[in-house]
């Protein structure tokens, strides 16, 4: 198995543009996480999803934020307009009905 | 105060040493507890998986929970170059995974040879 896969590994962007992080869980799971890591906050759930429905976006920061899952393959978080603040490791995750969630490699984001 | 509580270090030992990394919590309602590794530039991987207090061993790992001092400890034996890491503790009110994972900030631990 591939593991969680996620692209891009790095983005550099300048503020105010569109960002498009994207995932792919592992087959067969039927839950899947967003996270955000930074120094100062540590890793934060964002939002997750089960089946492909949103569960709970109570941890996306603002409306700038929106996450999707258009099947069970696939998933993107988008920040539109990004800011300097949003720069972050964002690393989507997986998992199948118990508290076992499988991480991807993350993808480091920068905003100039 | 935050829900969960973490020495973020850095922590430095010989090899051979035992560590100890501990978090503590405030919501009692937590019931599931775990413990991951995070190597650098990767992400967490699930190392531990305890329900509610007690002891659970695997090799030289050994986690334990007190639920009456909402204090939970990670110990490694016979650390090793290898186990070079930060160790996040998270936790959980729900079983499964329809509850979220709260994590600590993590420990960055450093094994020296």
């Amino acid at each position: 198995d591939a593991g969680v896969i996620q692209s891009p590994r790095h983005e550099v962007t300048e503020m105010g543009q569109e960002v498009t992080l994207r995932c792919k869980p592992i087959s067969g799971h039927d839950y899947l996480f967003w996270y955000r890591q930074t120094m100062m906050r540590g890793l934060e759930l964002l939002i997750y999803f089960n089946n492909n429905v949103p569960i709970d976006d109570s941890g996306m920061p603002e409306d700038r934020f929106s996450a999707k899952m258009p099947n069970a393959s696939f998933s993107t978080l988008k920040i539109q307009p990004s800011e300097p603040r949003d720069s972050a490791v964002y690393f989507c995750a997986s998992s199948f009905r118990k508290n076992e969630q499988f991480f991807g490699p993350g993808t480091r984001l920068t905003v100039l | 105060q935050k829900e969960v509580e973490q020495d973020p270090g850095p922590l430095s030992v010989p090899e051979g040493a035992i560590v100890s990394l501990n978090c503590t919590y405030s919501n009692s309602a937590f019931q599931y507890f775990m413990w991951y590794r995070q190597y650098s530039r990767k992400g967490p991987e699930l190392l531990m998986y305890t329900y509610s207090s007690g002891n659970k061993e695997d090799g030289r790992f050994t986690a334990q929970v007190d639920k009456s001092s909402k204090y939970i400890s990670l110990f490694i034996r016979d650390s090793q170059p290898s186990d070079s890491a930060t160790y996040l503790c998270a936790m959980s009110a729900y079983g499964g995974s329809q509850g979220n994972l709260i994590f600590g900030k993590g420990t960055k631990l450093s094994v020296k040879p």
